[in-house]
């Protein structure tokens, strides 16, 4: 099983361009998550869609959109890219969005921009 | 509102040698506990968990943790540890009643454990 897909692995922008990172997971999960990871900052949440046709801020969306595609795929947006955006980008995803259930997460996405 | 503090940054450790990753958290509810390991270039993935029952879980690769309630901590740890466990390392906590919209899981920042030959 593939689990959860990302895609492209790497990127590099310069300031103002656009672009949008893919995931796309075949488990059958309800919720999916986009995260950035930096370093000594931990994982932190950018948006989140709970099911189908839902997407909620989390705690660092300036800068982002999101689209809920379908059950499968969640895209995350970056409309103009700037320096602060450099990070390593995580799609993850949960059967449920319930508190006992385990996040299973992509392979990561790292974005430079320039 | 819930927090997870991993106490160490960096925690390194000769091969064969113990090592004990601590992680205290905060939350106004009863909470679900996860300990997530990232290897190099790579996503993360659940290490163990604690939902309820025993508070000493045991997780792949050897590697167990306690929960201490009154002490609000969730501490990991192998009795020897192998070059293979060099990754990072992160706790994180998820309210006992969150769920849909509500649901959020909370990481702490992570402690990279470099075992050395």
């Amino acid at each position: 099983n593939a689990g959860v897909t990302q895609t492209p692995k790497f990127q590099v922008l310069k300031t103002g361009q656009s672009m949008t990172l893919q995931c796309a997971q075949d488990m059958n999960h309800n919720s999916m998550y986009w995260y950035r990871q930096d370093p000594g900052m931990g994982l932190r949440l950018i948006y989140y869609s709970a099911s189908e046709g839902t997407t909620d801020k989390g705690e660092v969306p300036n800068g982002y959109n999101v689209s809920r595609l379908n059950k499968r795929e969640f895209s995350l947006r970056l409309e103009s890219a700037a320096p602060s955006q450099t990070s390593v980008y995580f799609c993850a995803s949960i059967r449920g969005a319930s508190g006992a259930n385990v996040l299973t997460f992509g392979a990561g996405s790292r974005l430079t921009v320039l | 509102a819930q927090s997870v503090t991993q106490l160490d940054s960096q925690v390194p450790v000769f091969e064969e040698a113990p090592v004990e990753l601590r992680c205290n958290y905060s939350s106004s509810v009863s909470v679900y506990l996860f300990w997530y390991v990232q290897y190099p270039n790579q996503g993360l993935q659940l290490l163990l968990k604690y939902l309820s029952g025993s508070t000493l879980v045991k997780g792949i690769n050897g590697f167990e943790a306690e929960f201490n309630k009154s002490q609000t901590s969730f501490h990991l740890r192998k009795p020897s540890v192998h070059i293979s466990d060099t990754a990072e390392y992160f706790c994180a906590v998820s309210a006992f009643n969150s769920g849909g919209s509500n649901y959020k899981l909370t990481f702490g920042k992570g402690t990279l454990l470099t075992v050395n030959p």
